[in-house]
């Protein structure tokens, strides 16, 4: 079974850009979640898509960030304008129902300059 | 303030040596789960614990939840250079609103031969 892809694996942009990061979930998993981890501190809840619904997007920093799951399956997160505080690593993962473990991907390494 | 504190942040042993790491909050949770993550890589699950009390064993692994569900530990035995890596605790909390996990700021393992 593959696993969570996500793409690309690193991304340096300058502020004011716009970033557009994609996960491909493993099939079949309806819950998709995105995670970031900034410099220093732990890995944090971004938002939580059931299908093509966001179920969650408390986790979302700002209106910068925009989050859509195409017909349920893969997603995007895209930043725009990227801010030198965006500059972490950024999760996604999946998992076929509440409450179970999660398949992460190998992350987004974002960097602002 | 982390919700999930684990301890010690950083551990330095030597092969065949035991270590135990922690994870403590002050919050309920209906489940915790511990993971394990490599450079480049995005956090693997290893176990996940439901019931106040429980042990778990994976091979030379033991994971205890706390009997209030607020703690947990990691207790590793005759450690090998390949347990090298950043250990994660991460839980869902009781009554939260949404389906996410929080993670602790995980604890760095380093086994040398």
């Amino acid at each position: 079974e593959a696993g969570v892809t996500q793409f690309p694996s690193h991304s340096v942009i300058e502020k004011g850009q716009t970033v557009t990061l994609r996960c491909d979930p493993i099939s079949g998993h309806d819950n998709l979640y995105w995670y970031r981890r900034v410099m220093g501190k732990e890995i944090k809840f971004l938002l939580h898509f059931v299908k093509e619904s966001k179920q969650d997007e408390s986790g979302m920093p700002n209106n910068r960030f925009l989050a859509e799951r195409t017909g349920g399956t893969y997603s995007t997160l895209k930043v725009q304008p990227a801010e030198l505080e965006d500059s972490g690593v950024y999760f996604c993962a999946s998992s076929p129902g509440q409450f179970y473990g999660y398949t992460f991907g190998s992350g987004t390494r974002l960097t602002v300059v | 303030t982390q919700l999930l504190e684990q301890s010690p942040q950083f551990l330095s042993i030597q092969e065949g040596e035991n270590l135990t790491v922690y994870c403590n909050s002050s919050s309920v949770f209906s489940s915790l789960q511990w993971y394990r993550q490599e450079p480049g890589e995005g956090p693997v699950l290893l176990v996940t614990v439901v019931t106040g009390g429980e042990v778990k064993k994976l091979k030379r692994l033991t994971f205890q939840f706390g009997d209030a569900r607020k703690d947990s530990s990691l207790h590793i035995t005759a450690a090998q250079p390949g347990d090298t890596g950043l250990y994660l605790c991460a839980g869902f909390m009781i009554k939260a609103a949404g389906n996410k996990l929080t993670f602790g700021g995980g604890t760095r393992v380093l086994v040398k031969p």
